[in-house]
C-alpha cells in the first residue's frame, strides 16, 4: 500500500519562504506530484518530480529524494493568494495517491 | 476551453435513492478518475478508467459504480446512497495513465445523503 505524511498546517508572512515536507511509503513509485487547492475550489497541478533533484517553476520549487522517500514543496516570496491547501501525491501504477494536505496560512 | 465538467455541483438526497454524478472532459484524455474528499482524509480514489470500457477499483470503491462507454464521459453511480457517502466528489482526467502526474480536476460535486 501507500501512505504519505505531511504537516497539517503551516503559517507564514507575506514575502517569506515556506517549505512543506512530504514523506511517503509506497509499494510502487513513479514520481511525486504537488497540487494546490483553494477553499471551495478544485485541486490544481503545481509540480512533478520523476527524478531526484529540484524542479523550479516560478516562485514554486519541488524537490525529491527517492532514497529518502522524501520530497518538499518550496514557496518563495509568499503572497496572500498562496493561502491554500497543498497536497503531495505519489504517482503509482495507474493511480495517484494523495496525502492529507497541508493548510498554508499567509498573513500580512 | 479545455475543461472537466461535473453535474450536479450540489446535491441533497435521501438514503437509498439512486443517483448519478456525470463527468465529462473535452481534452480527449484516456485516463479518468473519481475521488472523494473528506476533512482530514485528503483525496481518496474511488474508481479509475484507463480507456473506454476499461475501469478498475481505487482505494474506496464500496458503494459506487462507474462506466466508461465513451472516452469523454465517466459517470459515478451510487445505487443506494448512505449517509457515509456524504462528501465532496471530484472527477479528474489526464492524457494517459502514464501521465497521472498532471491530472485536471472538475469543479467538484458536494453530495449530502440524509
Amino acid at each position: 500500500g501507500q501512505s504519505l505524511e505531511q504537516p497539517s498546517e503551516v503559517t507564514a508572512v507575506e514575502g517569506a519562504i515556506v517549505q512543506i515536507n512530504c514523506t511517503y511509503q509506497t509499494s510502487g513509485f513513479y514520481g511525486l506530484s504537488w497540487y494546490q487547492q483553494h477553499d471551495g475550489g478544485a485541486p490544481t497541478f503545481l509540480s512533478y518530480n520523476g527524478l531526484d533533484g529540484l524542479e523550479e517553476t516560478g516562485r514554486f520549487s519541488s524537490f525529491l529524494s527517492r532514497s529518502d522517500s522524501y520530497g518538499y514543496l518550496l514557496l518563495q516570496e509568499l503572497q496572500m493568494k498562496d493561502s491554500a491547501s497543498y497536497f503531495c501525491a505519489v504517482n503509482g501504477f495507474q493511480k495517484l495517491v494523495f496525502g492529507t494536505g497541508t493548510r498554508l496560512l499567509v498573513s500580512p | 476551453e479545455a475543461q472537466v465538467t461535473q453535474n450536479p455541483r450540489y446535491l441533497i438526497t435521501v438514503t437509498g435513492k439512486k443517483l448519478t454524478v456525470t463527468c465529462s472532459q473535452n481534452m480527449n484524455h484516456e485516463y479518468m478518475s473519481w475521488y472523494r474528499q473528506d476533512p482530514g482524509l485528503g483525496l481518496r480514489q474511488i474508481y479509475y478508467s484507463m480507456n473506454v470500457e476499461v475501469t478498475d477499483k481505487g482505494d474506496v470503491p464500496e458503494g459506487y459504480k462507474v462506466s466508461r462507454k465513451e472516452k469523454r464521459n465517466f459517470p459515478l453511480i451510487l445505487e443506494s446512497p448512505s449517509p457515509n457517502q456524504t462528501s465532496l466528489y471530484f472527477c479528474a482526467s489526464s492524457r494517459a495513465w502514464a501521465d497521472t502526474d498532471t491530472q485536471y480536476f472538475g469543479p467538484g460535486t458536494r453530495l449530502t445523503v440524509l
